[in-house]
């Protein structure tokens, strides 16, 4: 069965802090892997990675993908409090666009 | 432009009633996904519409049914309500099917469900 786990289920950190965030995955016929942001209701999207060990950057964030281990990480570095939100990863795999979420992980950053 | 938009914004039912939730992609995209989320966990897959047609289905029983329409608009029905029906149901578009650089779906707000 196609499984994708996040780790930490939630973390706090401070104002200015790094914090990396954890993916893994064992998902057949791997298509590519996502992360978004869900601050109230709707996930938000951040990054998608089909390559293994190129990074995506998108101001303080960044992600890359490690198809060796299974894995993605998402590191988020001079963390502000609009950062908390849970952060959701995914895999698309197969030839229909189901998207496989792991549980997400919880962020709080205090000032 | 516009993004996902889904209808309506919350909804209170009681067991065994039926539900409608809708849901209008952005502009351009023929895909519409929907998803169950409960708190506390990730999003569920439930069905994958493209082109009118349903391309995927989740673990989901027959009491779930989705269809797509020429505009590319869904709808989501869910019939003979459960408690355990109550979550946050999620829409999602894209302009393809998936695959190819086209996996990035776009979430609408959602539709809070709460069977009582």
């Amino acid at each position: 069965e196609d499984k994708v786990v996040q780790s930490p289920l939630s973390l706090v950190v401070h104002e200015g802090d790094t914090v990396t965030l954890n993916c893994s995955y064992e998902v057949t016929n791997f298509r590519s892997l996502l992360w978004y942001k869900q601050e109230k209701k709707a996930p938000t999207f951040l990054f998608m990675l089909t390559s293994s060990g190129i990074e995506k950057k998108s101001g303080r964030l960044s992600s890359i993908l490690d198809k060796k281990e299974l894995s993605s990480i998402l590191n988020i570095t001079a963390t502000q409090t609009g950062d908390s939100a849970i952060y959701l990863c995914a895999c698309a795999s197969g030839n229909t666009g189901k998207l496989i979420f792991g549980q997400g992980t919880t962020l709080q950053v205090k000032p | 432009d516009a993004g996902v938009t889904q209808s309506p914004t919350h909804l209170i039912k009681t067991r065994g009633q039926h539900v409608t939730l809708r849901c209008s992609p952005i502009s351009g995209h023929k895909s519409v996904s929907w998803y169950q989320q409960v708190l506390g966990q990730g999003p569920q897959f439930i069905f994958q519409y493209y082109e009118k047609e349903e391309r995927g289905r989740g673990n989901f029983p027959d009491r779930f049914s989705a269809r797509q329409f020429p505009n590319y608009s869904s709808e989501l029905n869910v019939n003979a309500l459960l408690l355990g029906d109550s979550a946050l149901y999620l829409c999602a578009s894209s302009w393809a099917m998936g695959g190819e650089g086209t996996d990035t779906q776009y979430f609408g707000p959602g539709t809070r469900l709460t069977v009582l």
